[in-house]
């Protein structure tokens, strides 16, 4: 089946950093990923939508500018969480479509991010 | 009332038991639906994809899909404690760029 990589799978960081993950579709081309947030104990959270070369589309109440996404090429996508902190701490899975196939998603293993 | 219900459980179920999860919908408009697993800490795995009414069988589990009454299940057979996880099903309308919507996720544990 297709496999979606995200890197790192866990980071702790100090207040005010930023942090970035990557995801990855190792053996298809996704022209669309998709960015989810997740709490303990909670379903998935879509953040955003992720198109090949173009800007992402947020999902309402998720700020543009605090989680900057880029999607420069078919096989990567990243997320980057700037100025975190603590509250931004969660599971973060990104998925991604394979146009070619069925139109599935593939979920990535996820990254557990903490701040300090 | 949102768009996905699913019960959340836990569900505890005996080894070789078969399982029944389920979703009700109230969007008439989607056209897909996916059941994923999720183990803890783990990104969901997809377990099953449909996209019409009627049932879909591979291996222990069948997915089952009732339009008419907004209503879809999973359905798993033989049980195994390698089972326990949280089950997301999942529904998608085809021109919304395959956006999903999950349901709340329903725990299931087996028991040896």
């Amino acid at each position: 089946g297709a496999v979606v990589s995200q890197h790192p799978s866990w980071v702790i960081c100090k207040s005010g950093t930023s942090v970035k993950i990557e995801c990855r579709s190792l053996d298809f081309q996704a022209t669309t990923m998709f960015w989810y947030r997740q709490f303990p104990k909670q379903s998935l959270m879509l953040m955003a939508t992720s198109n090949e070369g173009s800007k992402a589309t947020y999902e309402q109440g998720v700020e543009k500018d605090k989680f900057l996404i880029n999607h420069a090429s078919l096989t990567l996508s990243t997320l980057t969480v700037t100025s975190a902190h603590p509250e931004d701490s969660s599971f973060y899975i990104c998925s991604a479509r394979d146009g070619a196939g069925g139109g599935e998603q593939f979920f990535g293993p996820g990254t557990r991010l903490t701040v300090l | 009332q949102k768009e996905v219900e699913q019960d959340p459980g836990p569900l505890s179920v005996p080894e070789g038991a078969i399982v029944s999860l389920n979703c009700t919908y109230s969007n008439s408009a989607f056209q897909y639906f996916m059941w994923y697993r999720q183990y803890s800490r783990k990104g969901p795995e997809l377990l099953m994809y449909t996209y019409s009414s009627g049932n879909k069988e591979d291996g222990r589990f069948t997915a089952q899909v009732d339009k008419s009454s907004k209503y879809i299940s999973l359905f798993i057979r033989d049980s195994q404690p390698s089972d326990s996880a949280t089950y997301l099903c999942a529904m998608s309308i085809r021109n919304a760029g395959n956006m999903l919507t999950f349901g709340g996720g329903t725990r299931l544990m087996v028991k040896p």
